[in-house]
């Protein structure tokens, strides 16, 4: 199987600009996370989307907002992005089975807000 | 909201050393999970335990998980520069359909 792919690796924006991030799961994986990793805060959960619902929602602020599409691919948009969103975004999918839940994460996007 | 500690925050060691890192829950985990995540690159799974006192084994790591599912250890016999990376627990939280991740350990191996 294909791991989870999430585009584009690298990004660079500037205060004020608005990105979107894509992340595609594990074929059959109905359950998509994102998480924003900063050296300072580690791993912080963003949210998470089963069955192109929102299940989940972090302490973030409105700016972060994401969606699930029918094939569980899904994106993050970050709106009038601060200096502060400079993080790597990590995508996370799985298939919730109880007793069996795990992540596998995609390799990242490096956002960079100058 | 569960906490994870998780000690030291920053190791470097030599090729060859032993070492161990530790993962402490201000509640009972549910299910214990440890990840690897090596630099440029997302965390990978490395061992889930459920089972107050059990020991899994994988090559040259040992995870230990404590009786009371308060805490749990990882040990790396002879470690390599290959092992370096940043090491992070979690725990997923079945009422809340949420993992909990520990803040991590950050190890460099020295060739």
């Amino acid at each position: 199987k294909a791991g989870v792919t999430q585009t584009p690796r690298y990004l660079i924006k500037t205060r004020g600009q608005q990105v979107t991030l894509s992340c595609s799961p594990i074929s059959g994986h109905r359950s998509v996370s994102w998480y924003q990793q900063t050296p300072g805060q580690g791993l912080q959960f963003l949210f998470e989307y089963f069955s192109e619902t929102q299940r989940n929602k972090g302490n973030f602020p409105g700016r972060f907002s994401g969606r699930q599409f029918s094939n569980s691919r899904s994106e993050m948009n970050v709106s009038t992005l601060e200096l502060g969103d400079s993080a790597l975004y990590l995508c996370a999918s799985s298939d919730p089975i109880f007793g069996n839940e795990k992540l596998f994460f995609g390799s990242g996007t490096q956002l960079s807000v100058l | 909201t569960q906490l994870l500690e998780q000690s030291p925050q920053f190791l470097s060691i030599q090729e060859g050393e032993n070492l161990t890192v530790y993962c402490n829950s201000s509640s009972v985990f549910s299910s214990l999970q440890w990840y690897r995540q090596e630099p440029g690159e997302g965390p990978v799974l490395l061992v889930t335990v459920v089972t107050g006192g059990e020991v899994k084994k994988l090559k040259r790591l040992t995870f230990q998980f404590g009786d009371a599912r308060k805490d749990s250890s990882l040990h790396i016999t002879a470690a390599q520069p290959g092992d370096t990376g940043l090491y992070l627990c979690a725990d997923y939280k079945y009422n809340f359909n949420k993992f909990y991740f520990g803040s991590g350990t950050k190890l460099n191996v020295k060739p």
